[in-house]
């Protein structure tokens, strides 16, 4: 399988806990993209990497945010300190370096904070 | 404030009806894409549109973006239970957005066998 993979694909972990989530982008892709989405809503922009360069990043990403792809393939998205507010879905993408806005997203990681 | 809104928010139908799903924006889009997502999965692409004006088919799913490159819409024909899903458009901004992909507030289509 040559698609986004993202692991774990569900996590449950109690308030104040960290959690970390995975993702392998499609591997002839420069650019890797996290999205936040919430039940019946559309996914909610967090960052963006290009290669190993994290170039942007959205104020939903609270200093509680990291993330990471110290060798520009592979990244790691971890939150430290959950909060009940962050449960959601978390999507990762890739995309061509020769970007038109298309996106291929993971089947995603799905955060309960209890 | 949502960059690009889509209506409606929900749509219940019975197989075998039309229907057309919209997303506007006050902003202009280099191209934009439409996106359907089942539970518990994530988006998979359908299609890009990147000239004003343009439409793509899709077997039974008819795409159209806007003169001014602000709106598109989805027209699906005779629809399936197959259908059913989360649709959601997104762009990246112009000018200087590439590298940020904005999405639609989502219409939840459910096909009624």
């Amino acid at each position: 399988d040559t698609g986004v993979s993202q692991n774990p694909r569900h996590k449950i972990t109690k308030r104040g806990q960290n959690v970390t989530f995975r993702c392998d982008p499609i591997s002839e892709h420069n650019r890797l993209y996290w999205y936040r989405q919430t039940l019946g809503q559309g996914p909610e922009f967090l960052t963006y990497f290009q290669n190993e360069a994290q170039l942007e990043k959205s104020r939903l990403l609270s200093d509680r945010f990291s993330a990471e792809r110290p060798k520009g393939s592979f990244s790691t998205l971890e939150i430290q300190r959950t909060e009940q507010g962050d449960s959601a879905m978390y999507l990762c993408a890739s995309s061509w370096d020769t970007f038109n806005g298309e996106l291929f997203f993971g089947e995603g990681s799905r955060l309960t904070v209890l | 404030t949502q960059l690009l809104e889509q209506s409606p928010q929900f749509l219940s139908i019975q197989e075998g009806e039309n229907l057309t799903v919209y997303c506007n924006s006050s902003s202009v889009f280099s191209s934009l894409q439409w996106y359907r997502q089942e539970p518990g999965e994530g988006p998979v692409l359908l299609v890009t549109v990147v000239t004003g004006g343009e439409v793509k088919k899709l077997k039974r799913l008819t795409f159209q973006f806007g003169d001014a490159r602000k709106d598109s819409s989805l027209h699906i024909t005779a629809a399936q239970p197959g259908d059913t899903g989360l649709y959601l458009c997104a762009g990246p901004l112009v000018p200087g957005g590439y590298q940020k992909v904005t999405f639609g507030t989502g219409t939840k289509l459910q096909v009624i066998p």
